[in-house]
């Protein structure tokens, strides 16, 4: 079945500094990934889509130079949380679609638990 | 606003019965439905998807029914069994993102315990 691979699981990092959390498809091809932001007890939050060769497009309220996304190629999106602050703290999931179909599942990653200090 | 309703946070039930969540949606006209399972500290998993012509779909233990009058999903565990605990999450199709791509917007979920 479809892989979508997130790395790192976890990370702990200071206040000020940037994390960079990297999304694979490992056995697909994916032009288009999401990013999902989720805390405790809160449903799934989509941040931005990131598509392959263009730039993301980001939710309503999502600041885009403080959570830059790169999709350099079809099986890798990175998402950079910059200057990350303890409110930044969060569970961070990517997903994909193996197909670009409306009704095609997403398949996710098992996220990345940001811990700023 | 568009707003999705998992009305339970959680749900405990003995194991063997069957578990059944509620999802329930406003301002949607969605085409289809997906729930998902979700583990702690671990990403959602697909379980079903329902398309709004569809009443009913099963896979093994698993039924999921939808009402596109009601706007209502009801998601069924039978026989249900401890390691049926985890976090329900029901989804709805909404925008479309670009690159021949729909988004998901997810309810809250509900955490279900089976306990033996």
């Amino acid at each position: 079945g479809a892989v979508v691979s997130q790395h790192p699981s976890r990370v702990i990092c200071k206040s000020g500094t940037s994390v960079k959390i990297e999304c694979r498809s490992l056995d697909f091809q994916a032009t288009t990934m999401f990013w999902y932001r989720q805390f405790p007890k809160q449903s799934l939050m989509l941040m931005a889509t990131s598509n392959e060769g263009s730039k993301a497009t980001y939710e309503q309220g999502v600041e885009k130079d403080k959570f830059l996304i790169n999709h350099a190629s079809l099986t890798l999106s990175t998402l950079t949380v910059t200057s990350a602050h303890p409110e930044d703290s969060s569970f961070y999931i990517c997903s994909a679609r193996t197909l670009g179909a409306r009704d095609s599942p997403l398949h996710f990653g098992n996220g990345t638990r940001l811990t700023v200090t | 606003s568009q707003k999705i309703e998992q009305n339970s946070e959680a749900l405990n039930i003995q194991e063997g019965k069957t578990a059944t969540l509620t999802c329930n949606y406003t301002n949607y006209s969605p085409a289809y439905l997906q729930w998902y399972r979700q583990d702690p500290g671990r990403g959602p998993v697909f379980l079903l998807l329902i398309r709004e012509n569809e009443k009913e779909k099963r896979k093994e233990r698993l039924k999921v029914t939808f009402d596109t009058t009601l706007k209502q999903s009801l998601f069924h565990i039978t026989a249900s069994q401890p390691a049926d605990s985890a976090t329900y999450l029901c989804a709805l199709d909404s925008r479309y993102s670009g690159a021949g791509s729909y988004q998901l917007t997810f309810g809250k979920g509900t955490k279900l315990s089976v306990i033996p």
